[in-house]
């Protein structure tokens, strides 16, 4: 059973480019989270989504990210016209149900020139 | 609001030492908590969590963790440090309906020297 999958592991994008993240979350699992961790900081979360369904997104900027999960294929976070603060590693993971433990992909680390 | 604090940024122990992490939490309701473990340019590892029942929670790779509600705290000890036991620490605690929003600590990194 594969673990959580993202790509790309690195991510290269100029100021004003837009930054596509992917997460294949675990089989079976319909639960999927992305956080962004930054430098000397924790874990941020950003959004939490079931297929096709967000449930909770307080915790995104409200301009330029967005985020989908849905029916067939991975979850993706999207950041349009990236800048240089949105340079992170952002780690996605996913759960089998409400409460229950996360499984956490190797991240993406992306880097705005 | 809740929060996570690790008040320790950095902490140094020689191999063979105890150690112990410290995080407090702040939540209005019993919390569900872990500890996760990052090892460099990988994702996060559960290492143990605590949801009811015995406060003293064992985990995996020898690591236990002691939940104190009068101190809002939940330390994470091992017995004897293995050299690669280096890694990134995090404290979380499960927040929201069913604990889905986990709210994370900064992390503490671990260095164990020979």
């Amino acid at each position: 059973n594969a673990g959580v999958m993202q790509n790309p592991r690195h991510l290269v994008r100029r100021r004003g480019q837009e930054a596509r993240l992917r997460c294949s979350p675990m089989k079976g699992h319909s639960h999927v989270y992305w956080y962004r961790q930054l430098p000397e900081e924790g874990l941020k979360f950003m959004v939490y989504l079931q297929k096709e369904n967000i449930i909770d997104e307080s915790g995104m900027p409200k301009e330029r990210f967005s985020a989908e999960f849905p029916k067939e294929g991975p979850s993706i976070l999207r950041i349009q016209q990236v800048v240089r603060g949105d340079s992170a590693a952002y780690f996605c993971a996913s759960s089998p149900g409400v409460g229950e433990k996360l499984f956490f992909g190797s991240g993406t680390q992306l880097s705005v020139l | 609001a809740q929060s996570v604090t690790q008040p320790d940024i950095h902490i140094t122990v020689s191999e063979g030492a105890s150690l112990e992490l410290r995080c407090n939490y702040s939540y209005g309701a019993t919390p569900y908590l872990f500890w996760y473990v990052q090892s460099p340019g990988q994702g996060l590892q559960l290492l143990l969590k605590y949801f009811s029942g015995d406060t003293l929670v064992q985990g995996i790779k020898g690591f236990e963790a002691e939940f104190k509600r009068s101190q809002s705290s939940f330390n994470l000890r091992k017995p004897s440090v293995h050299w690669s036991d280096a890694a990134e620490y995090f404290c979380a605690v499960g927040a929201g309906t069913g604990g889905f929003k986990t709210i994370f600590g900064a992390g503490t990194r671990l260095f164990v020297k020979a």
